[in-house]
């Protein structure tokens, strides 16, 4: 149980360009889902809390324009990196928490190249 | 600021050995620590947690104490196994839910 998938697994775009990662919840209902960033060598940093059917809340320094989150369902939420440059090359986790549950269970994460 | 803190950023032990992994907070608002196991390009996967009301808990080869008057938790591994060497990331919440995270602990099993 409590299995989360992440789509996609590599993307590789252009500057400039929109990528939108979807995170789901396989086996279990997902009224909060996270949204984490991690670069080499270093740790996971939360990015966005989402909500479904409200709004994320972002973290500070996060720029909630250019991370757009949606959460409309409780087993899917997307991120959006609009207008990726290369400083956004990264590896983007999420992950989803159950109803009754502290425990959040991670997505195999997304790793995202802008050249 | 960093209010999750594993020091020991490597640990190398020999297989059927035990496995000892530390991690130190500062956030006295923490009540929820979890210890997850990660490989390169993947996503964490749960191993255990602890609430503040206990100090200990077991769950097969790992075991997670907790001292909350130092706040300072422990993950135990024993036996480590190969299949073990991987990092280890320490995180804890409050009632916010929201994880912070320790900055990892590579863990080496040797044969």
């Amino acid at each position: 149980g409590a299995v989360v998938s992440q789509h996609p697994s590599w993307v590789i775009c252009k500057s400039g360009t929109s990528v939108k990662i979807e995170c789901r919840s396989l086996d279990f209902q997902a009224t909060t889902m996270f949204w984490y960033r991690q670069f080499p060598k270093q740790s996971l940093m939360l990015m966005a809390t989402s909500n479904e059917g409200s709004k994320a809340t972002y973290e500070q320094g996060v720029e909630k324009d250019k991370f757009l989150i949606n959460h409309a369902s409780l087993t899917l939420s997307t991120l959006t990196v609009t207008s990726a440059h290369p400083e956004d090359s990264s590896f983007y986790i999420c992950s989803a928490m159950g109803q009754y549950g502290e425990t959040q269970y991670f997505g195999p994460g997304t790793r995202l190249l802008v050249l | 600021d960093q209010q999750v803190k594993q020091n020991s950023p490597s640990l190398s032990v020999q297989e059927g050995r035990i496995s000892i992994l530390n991690c130190d907070y500062t956030n006295s608002m923490f009540d929820y620590f979890l210890w997850y196991k990660k490989y390169p390009a993947e996503g964490p996967t749960f191993l255990i947690s602890i609430s503040s009301i206990k100090d200990k808990n077991e769950d097969g080869r790992f075991t997670v104490f907790l001292n909350k008057s130092a706040k300072h938790l422990s993950l135990h591994i024993v036996p480590s196994q190969p299949g073990d060497s991987a990092v280890y990331f320490c995180a804890a919440s409050g009632n916010d839910y929201k994880l912070s995270f320790g900055a990892g602990t590579t863990v080496t099993v040797r044969a």
